[in-house]
């Protein structure tokens, strides 16, 4: 079963404005981790902020922000005044796990073109 | 602090033929995740390493090894290559705390293709 849904696999975005890119997953853990990344052409991952199961409040990290609710397992990301420089995919993940080890398990990623 | 490198960048192989990637942490992490990134499978876990044991392997056939040296520093291995084998290979370290809370600091990546 697939337990990160990014069902945007493209996005258009202008300069300046906020753009908001969907996650969705599916766990039955109490404790994990939900991170996004970004991936240039270049192909480096790139981490962008982090959300746990237990933080009551939203991450934020400069324009990056997570719309965490944990109800309805969703884990958006909310980049503010869009750059050029934010074209790239981007792919939220999830880790869990236990004494037994952990992994971290990828979204397919959605692709953002900022438009000039 | 230095992050995560990768050695090869980029590597061509044969079919038949094995190869091994090298991994090198950054600076005082302790975990080491590897991924296979395609375009049609995405992103898929193949194994982390903790203090030189694996603690978690992805489902990926036996032909794909790795290991961990006292250093932190990892080698993944592919035995008989296959054409599906070419992709991109990321490493990922991290400094285990909460486990869950652990970022994973991504390398560059190994793009490997199998002709």
């Amino acid at each position: 079963a697939q337990k990160i849904t990014q069902t945007q696999p493209g996005m258009f975005v202008q300069e300046k404005e906020a753009v908001t890119l969907d996650c969705t997953y599916d766990t039955s853990d109490q404790s994990y981790g939900l991170f996004w990344y970004k991936q240039p052409s270049s192909g480096e991952m790139i981490f962008l902020i982090y959300q746990g199961s237990y933080d009551e409040q939203n991450a934020t990290e400069g324009r990056y922000s997570l719309n965490f609710q944990k109800a309805r397992k969703s884990a958006n990301l909310v980049i503010s005044a869009s750059q050029l420089g934010d074209s790239a995919m981007y792919f939220c993940a999830m880790r869990e796990g236990g004494t037994g080890g952990f992994k971290t398990i990828f979204g397919a990623g959605t692709r953002l073109f900022v438009k000039a | 602090k230095a992050g995560v490198t990768q050695t090869p960048r980029y590597l061509i192989k044969t079919r038949g033929q094995q190869v091994t990637l090298s991994c090198s942490p950054i600076s005082g992490h302790r975990s080491v995740s590897w991924y296979q990134q395609t375009p049609g499978q995405g992103l898929q876990f193949l194994f982390e390493y903790f203090s030189e044991t694996q603690r978690n392997k992805g489902n990926f056939p036996g032909r794909f090894s790795g290991r961990q040296f006292s250093n932190s520093r990892s080698e993944m291995n592919v035995s008989t290559l296959e054409l599906g084998d070419s992709a991109l290979y990321l490493c990922a370290s991290s400094l285990p705390s909460g486990a869950h809370t652990d970022t994973q600091y991504f390398g560059p990546g190994t793009r490997l293709t199998v002709l």
